[in-house]
């Protein structure tokens, strides 16, 4: 079955501590996402990558760091410069830039000690 | 500033009746609107979209309306099911870029058998 895999579906992290939190698709799609949900509140995008070795801060990128060494893996760390990490975080794929529909995660709940 | 609103935060309608969930715009530059359902703990998935050039986009028991002088979109479910109820999410783009996807904040729905 082919899909976005988070995990860990529940993290919670240190005060000072920076958190990994894992996105791997097998959907074979070019484009990925990071979103943050909050209550009350629509997806906030973070971060996104168009094509390996290639990323673009989305809207609230501050306090967080991507990679996209791999087509398939699309990793965001939660930096310690987040002061307020706590959130439901998102993870998307979209076949190429400038299809709309995107394929998200099942999530990650990041919760703050 | 919501570019995207969903002013209503829950809706409740019986079993078999129609559900009208409702999304306003502020940016006249978008021309391309999707509706997104999510269930707890789980990521959104793509339900219906319509593009500007068009007033009605309609997908078995959901259509999606579109008035673009009054900048409101709205999503009617017809007959509501008891598992239809989760977060709809509506959200809105320009110029085929992903990247660049605004959601609104959601309306929870709940149908009541």
């Amino acid at each position: 079955d082919g899909g976005i895999t988070q995990s860990p579906k529940y993290l919670f992290r240190k005060e000072g501590q920076n958190v990994t939190l894992s996105c791997e698709q097998n959907l074979n799609h070019d484009a990925m996402y990071w979103y943050r949900q909050d209550p009350g509140q629509g997806l906030r995008l973070i971060y996104y990558s168009q094509i390996v070795n290639d990323f673009q801060k989305g809207d609230i990128a501050e306090g967080y760091s991507v990679s996209r060494e791999k087509k398939e893996s699309f990793p965001l760390t939660v930096t310690s410069a987040q002061k307020n990490p706590t959130a439901f975080y998102l993870c998307a794929s979209s076949p190429v830039q400038g299809n709309e529909k995107l394929f998200f995660g099942s999530g990650t709940q990041l919760s703050v000690l | 500033d919501q570019q995207v609103k969903q002013n209503s935060p829950s809706l409740s309608v019986q079993e078999g009746r129609i559900s009208i969930l409702n999304c306003d715009y502020t940016n006249s530059m978008f021309d391309y609107f999707l509706w997104y359902k999510k269930y707890p703990a789980e990521g959104p998935t793509f339900l219906i979209s319509i593009s500007s050039i068009k007033d009605k986009n309609e997908d078995g028991r959901f259509t999606v309306f579109l008035n673009k002088s009054a900048k409101h979109l709205s999503l009617h479910i017809v007959p509501s099911q008891p598992g239809d109820s989760a977060v709809y999410f509506c959200a809105a783009t320009y110029g085929g870029a992903t990247n660049k996807l605004i959601f609104g904040t959601g309306t929870l729905l709940a149908v009541q058998p």
